[in-house]
């Protein structure tokens, strides 16, 4: 199984600011996905990060708001620009393994102030 | 959108079997149901999945129904700790396909 870390795993920012979070796989994943739950929602997928070119967004999500890199295997990151009291959530990386079984990190905490 | 349906919402007497359902009657011969739970506070966690055949885990166990329209996760002894939401989705084995998540279901385990 891999194990998936995220940093950072909470934060307070302040609105009109940019936060970049990071996720590191400890072990080689096929895929690699972002997703955002709202508070008392369930997941929504924001992106798949693809290695070495740009991400695929989902409806909803553009990469001037959510910039995403994927540049190895094991390693992604997810901005979150210019954010309002709306961005706050968690942010959840994910990566896929071989037998297409999915593992989260705990996580990134956002709230926007 | 997300291709099962779930309650929204079980309760469970705690020490009892827990027995969450889920449908996906649209659900294709090569795709597999996979169970995901989400304690509060946490990252989801990969319970169980599993094609046509039931299959037993030490979580939980997972029977899918001869047309594969339909299966349930059981949970054979509830605890507090179980108290989550449960999260049934449908996917290839080997795809690189992107997974969605619907709302799934939240099992409260009373004492």
């Amino acid at each position: 199984s891999a194990v998936i870390s995220q940093k950072p795993s909470r934060d307070i920012c302040q609105r009109g600011t940019s936060l970049t979070i990071q996720c590191q796989v400890d072990s080689q994943v096929t895929m690699m996905f972002w997703y955002r739950q709202q508070p008392g929602q369930s997941l929504t997928l924001i992106a798949t990060a693809n290695q070495g070119s740009e991400a695929t967004y989902e409806s909803g999500f553009v990469i001037d708001k959510f910039p995403i890199s994927r540049p190895n295997l094991t390693f992604s990151t997810l901005t979150v620009s210019n954010m309002s009291p709306e961005d706050s959530s968690i942010y959840l990386c994910t990566g896929t393994d071989s037998g297409n079984t999915i593992y989260f990190g705990e996580g990134s905490w956002l709230t926007v102030v | 959108d997300a291709k099962t349906t779930q309650p929204p919402s079980m309760d469970c007497a705690e020490g009892r079997a827990a027995n969450l359902p889920c449908n996906h009657s649209t659900i294709s011969g090569n795709e597999y149901v996979y169970w995901y739970r989400q304690i509060h506070s946490q990252g989801p966690q990969y319970i169980i999945h599993g094609l046509k055949n039931n299959e037993t885990n030490e979580m939980a166990s997972l029977i899918i129904t001869e047309d594969r329209k339909s299966s349930t996760l059981i949970l054979p002894h509830a605890t507090l700790r179980d108290t989550a939401v449960y999260y049934c989705i449908v996917q290839l084995k080997t795809s690189y396909d992107k997974v969605i998540f619907g709302p799934g279901t939240s099992l409260s385990v009373i004492p």
